[in-house]
C-alpha cells in the first residue's frame, strides 16, 4: 500500500521561496503514475498546484505557473515542490498525491499524504 | 472561484438518500471522481472514473454521470458520512486537473 509524508516548513517569510518534499513508500516513483501538490487554504476548498512524471513531464497550474516548481528523486523516491514569491494568500494544508493519467487526460488521485500546514508570516 | 459546480451544502436525515452534483461542460468527454473530507483529515477517494468504488468504500456510495453533470449518491445516509464532498476532473483538453468547490453534507 503506497503512502506519502510531506516535510517541510510550517512557516515561511512573505516573498521567500517554499520548499516542501513528499517521501514516498510502497510504491516506486518511476512508475506509472504522476505525482501530484494540492493544496487547500484554512476553510476553503481543494486547489491543484500541478503534476509531475518522473521523467520530467510537467503539468502545472495556470494561476501559478510562473511560480511553481515540481521535481522528482528517484534515488530518494520521493519529490518536491518549490512555490517562489509567497503571500499570505499562498497559508494553506499542503498535500501530495498520487494521480493516474492516460495519454491525454487526467484520472483520479488515489492516495494521499497527511498534509502540512504552511503559514506565510513576517 | 471553481470550474466544477457543486451546491455549497446538502442537509439530509440519517437512513435518506443523498444526491450532490458536480456540473461542468467538460464532463462529457472527461471522468469525475469524487473525495470524501472529514475534519482535519486528509480527502479519500469514494468514487473514480464516474462509477467505480475502491475497495473498502461502502456500497452505499455509488456515481452516475451524464451529459455535463455528475452525481454522487449515498444511500441509507449514516452520521458519519457527514463531511465534506469535493469532485475532481479535467479541463476539456484533458491538460489542467479541476476541483469542485465542494459540498458539506450534514447528517441531520
Amino acid at each position: 500500500q503506497v503512502q506519502l509524508q510531506e516535510s517541510g516548513p510550517g512557516l515561511v517569510k512573505p516573498s521567500e521561496t517554499l520548499s516542501l518534499d513528499c517521501s514516498v513508500s510502497g510504491y516506486s516513483v518511476s512508475g506509472a503514475y504522476y505525482w501530484a501538490w494540492i493544496r487547500q487554504p484554512p476553510g476553503k476548498g481543494l486547489e491543484w498546484l500541478g503534476s509531475m512524471y518522473h521523467r520530467g513531464t510537467t503539468f502545472y497550474n495556470p494561476s501559478l505557473k510562473s511560480r511553481v516548481t515540481m521535481s522528482v528523486d528517484t534515488s530518494k523516491n520521493s519529490f518536491s515542490l518549490r512555490l517562489s514569491s509567497l503571500t499570505a494568500a499562498d497559508t494553506a494544508v499542503y498535500y501530495c498525491a498520487r494521480q493516474a493519467r492516460s495519454s491525454w487526460t487526467w484520472y483520479e488521485i488515489d492516495s494521499w499524504g497527511q498534509g502540512t500546514l504552511v503559514t506565510v508570516s513576517s | 472561484s471553481s470550474d466544477l459546480t457543486q451546491p455549497p451544502s446538502l442537509s439530509v436525515s440519517p437512513g435518506q438518500t443523498a444526491s450532490i452534483t458536480c456540473s461542468a461542460d467538460a464532463l462529457p468527454k472527461q471522468y469525475t471522481s469524487w473525495y470524501q473530507q472529514k475534519p482535519g483529515r486528509a480527502p479519500v477517494m469514494v468514487i473514480y472514473k464516474d462509477t467505480e468504488r475502491p475497495s473498502g468504500i461502502p456500497e452505499r456510495f455509488s456515481g452516475s454521470s451524464s451529459g455535463t453533470t455528475a452525481t454522487l449518491t449515498i444511500s441509507g445516509v449514516q452520521a458519519e458520512d457527514e463531511a465534506d464532498y469535493y469532485c475532481q476532473s479535467a479541463d476539456i483538453s484533458g491538460t489542467y486537473v479541476l476541483f469542485g468547490g465542494g459540498t458539506k453534507l450534514t447528517v441531520l
